[in-house]
């Protein structure tokens, strides 16, 4: 079975300051890695996804994050931070892609809030 | 487009109280999912549905039933409400995965509904 593990419930940032929200996953299988973003009082919408190739991928509004296989962690990256930046952040896995049932394990989120 | 909707937003229930939530979406997607966000639990999954017609447990189904008459709509009912169902609910759906790496097909969520159970 797969897990996910958000070390950090929440994390306060200055405005235009750097971000990394930590992510790290176990499972016996290869697997496809998620960042989902959830604004206040909205749903989920996918932040960016790595399902192969290059270990860094890029999403969207300027973040980032890298696969690290032997670590096992797909940490969340941003070199400068917006006010518009504020929301919960969510990582997830899935190891039954493509094969009917695509579905996702979630991480339990982390906070972010930015400082002006 | 609407994408995916549900009804209603809010919902207040007593214990022992029914109650249906409708997940709409109008993507022709094939898949479609039902979520429970709880603090500090991120999102777990209840039922899921590969098709019209056909549902499936997930991660937390106690309590919980599904139908999927419609390829568009996926209820998610509750006939017995406990103070443990009180939860935001969230409806995603997708396109069918078509296997192999790089065929991913994104989960679209909807805004969700708030429901407490007193």
């Amino acid at each position: 079975a797969q897990s996910v593990t958000q070390l950090d419930s929440q994390v306060p940032v200055f405005e235009e300051a750097p971000v990394e929200l930590r992510c790290n996953y176990s499972s016996s299988v290869s697997v496809y890695l998620f960042w989902y973003v959830q604004y206040p009082n909205q749903g989920l919408q996918l932040l960016l996804k790595y399902l192969s190739g290059s270990t860094l991928v890029k999403g969207i509004n300027g973040f980032e994050a890298e696969f690290n296989k032997s670590q096992t962690s797909f940490h969340l990256r941003k070199p400068s931070v917006h006010i518009s930046d504020t929301a919960e952040y969510f990582c997830a896995v899935s190891d039954t892609f493509g094969f009917g049932n695509e579905k996702l394990t979630f991480g339990t989120g982390t906070r972010l809030t930015i400082i002006p | 487009n609407a994408g995916v909707t549900q009804t209603p937003k809010f919902r207040v229930l007593k214990t022992g109280q029914s109650m249906t939530l409708l997940c709409a979406q109008d993507m022709n997607h094939e898949y479609m999912y039902w979520y429970r966000q709880d603090p500090g639990m991120g999102l777990r999954l209840i039922h899921y549905s590969v098709g019209e017609g056909t549902t499936a447990k997930g991660e937390v189904p106690d309590g919980y039933n599904v139908s999927r008459l419609k390829k568009q709509n996926f209820l998610l009912g509750l006939e017995s409400a406990a103070p443990s169902q009180t939860s935001v609910y969230f409806c995603a759906s997708s396109y069918h995965p078509s296997g192999g790496v790089g065929n991913y097909n994104e989960q679209f969520f909807g805004p969700g509904t708030r429901l407490t159970v007193l």
